[in-house]
Parts: C-alpha cells; sequence; structure tokens
C-alpha cells in the first residue's frame, strides 16, 4: 500500500542553521514525490517535486529510491521559513491523487 | 497566478445539519476534488470529480457526502447530515487535465461541529 511518513512532527532549528525535513515512502511503482508547504492559515503550496529538480526558496529535496526517501534540505534556515511541510506522493489510480504525510512543522528560532 | 478559491474560510455548524462548502476551481481546469484533514491529522482524499460525476472516491466519502458542479464555475461538496467527527479542514483542488501538473489546492476551509 502506498504510504508517506514524516517521523517528525515539530522540527525547532535557529536561524542560519541547516535544516532536513524527513520524508519516506512506500510505493510499488515509480513514485512522483512532492513537497507542500502551508503558511499559517492559507493554503497547501506546492514547494517542489522531484521531476523538476528545481530549487525554490533555497529548499532542496533528492529522492533516494535506494533508501526510499526524500528529505527536504535549506542549509541555512530563515525566519520567514517557519510553517508546516508536508510531503506527497502522487499516484495514478484512474485520475491522480495524492497521499500526504503526517507534516513536520518547522519553527525557526531568532 | 491562477488560484482555487473557497468559502467560507471557516464554517461552524451544528451536529445533524446539513453544510455545503464551496470552491471555485482554476477555470480551465477539468479536474476537481476534495480533501479532508483532520486536526493533526493528514490530508486525506475524498473524492474526485471530472466530467459531472464522480470518478473516485474514498472509504470516507460515505452517503453522507455528495459533490456537484451546480453551474460552470462552482464545485461544492456537502455533508448532510453533520457529526462531530466531520469537523476538519477541507481541500479543494483542481488540475487541468488529470495528472497532477498544475495540481492546485485552494485554501481550505474549516469546519467546526458542534
Amino acid at each position: 500500500a502506498q504510504r508517506v511518513t514524516q517521523p517528525e512532527k515539530l522540527l525547532s532549528v535557529f536561524k542560519g542553521a541547516p535544516v532536513e525535513l524527513k520524508c519516506n515512502y512506500s510505493y510499488s511503482g515509480s513514485p512522483e514525490l512532492f513537497w507542500y508547504v502551508q503558511y499559517s492559515r492559507q493554503r497547501l503550496q506546492l514547494l517542489l517535486r522531484h521531476i523538476s529538480r528545481e530549487s525554490i526558496k533555497g529548499f532542496t529535496a533528492d529522492l533516494n529510491k535506494g533508501e526510499t526517501s526524500f528529505h527536504l534540505k535549506k542549509p541555512f534556515a530563515q525566519e520567514e521559513d517557519s510553517a508546516m511541510y508536508y510531503c506527497a506522493l502522487s499516484y495514478r489510480a484512474g485520475t491522480y491523487k495524492y497521499i500526504f504525510g503526517t507534516g513536520t512543522r518547522l519553527k525557526v528560532l531568532a | 497566478e491562477p488560484e482555487v478559491t473557497q468559502t467560507p474560510s471557516h464554517q461552524v455548524t451544528q451536529m445533524g445539519q446539513e453544510v455545503i462548502l464551496r470552491c471555485v476551481p482554476i477555470s480551465n481546469h477539468l479536474y476537481f476534488y476534495w480533501y479532508r484533514q483532520i486536526l493533526g491529522q493528514k490530508v486525506e482524499f475524498l473524492v474526485s470529480f471530472y466530467n459531472n460525476e464522480i470518478s473516485e472516491k474514498s472509504e470516507i466519502f460515505d452517503d453522507q457526502f455528495s459533490v456537484e458542479r451546480p453551474d460552470g464555475s462552482n464545485f461544492t461538496l456537502k455533508i448532510r447530515s453533520t457529526k462531530l467527527e466531520d469537523s476538519a479542514m477541507y481541500f479543494c483542488a483542481s488540475s487541468l487535465d488529470g495528472s497532477n501538473y498544475g495540481y492546485t489546492f485552494g485554501s481550505g476551509t474549516r469546519l467546526t461541529v458542534v
């Protein structure tokens, strides 16, 4: 069965420190993985998708099929990065659907 | 950048009452979706809608739920007789062609059942 796991509910780091938000997935086919960010009371926003290999707002994520991971990283955290981050897996069963992890709240401390 | 718009942002309703959550998908999108996020839990797929009919639904989407596209712009989720456990954030999403390219979520409606 498809599953996305984010082991940390809360991650607190100091401004300027590196950030790594962990995500592991379980999927039998070729996964398409995404990171979404949700700032306070706002919409889910696409942060990045693994197939585009973009770096958005300084965040990167590499798909590691051997470890079935898609960890989100940023070398230097900023206060405005504080938000809820969701790892998601998209798969096609009929139409495309998303499976989300439970999310990690990132708090960047001054 | 085009957006998916949801109204209201917060709805409070009494248990047993009917509630309708409204969404305006991106105008040229053809596929529409509802997701639910119970507080502290993950976002879960409820239903997908295409060509004026449900294309898929999850086990959460029971007979209490229905969706409709009453006109060319709105996409609604109706809960007939709300229960306390229906309290959640409900996200609408749309995509152009059913792929995950351009799949866009709205800002959500927080439903509180009292």
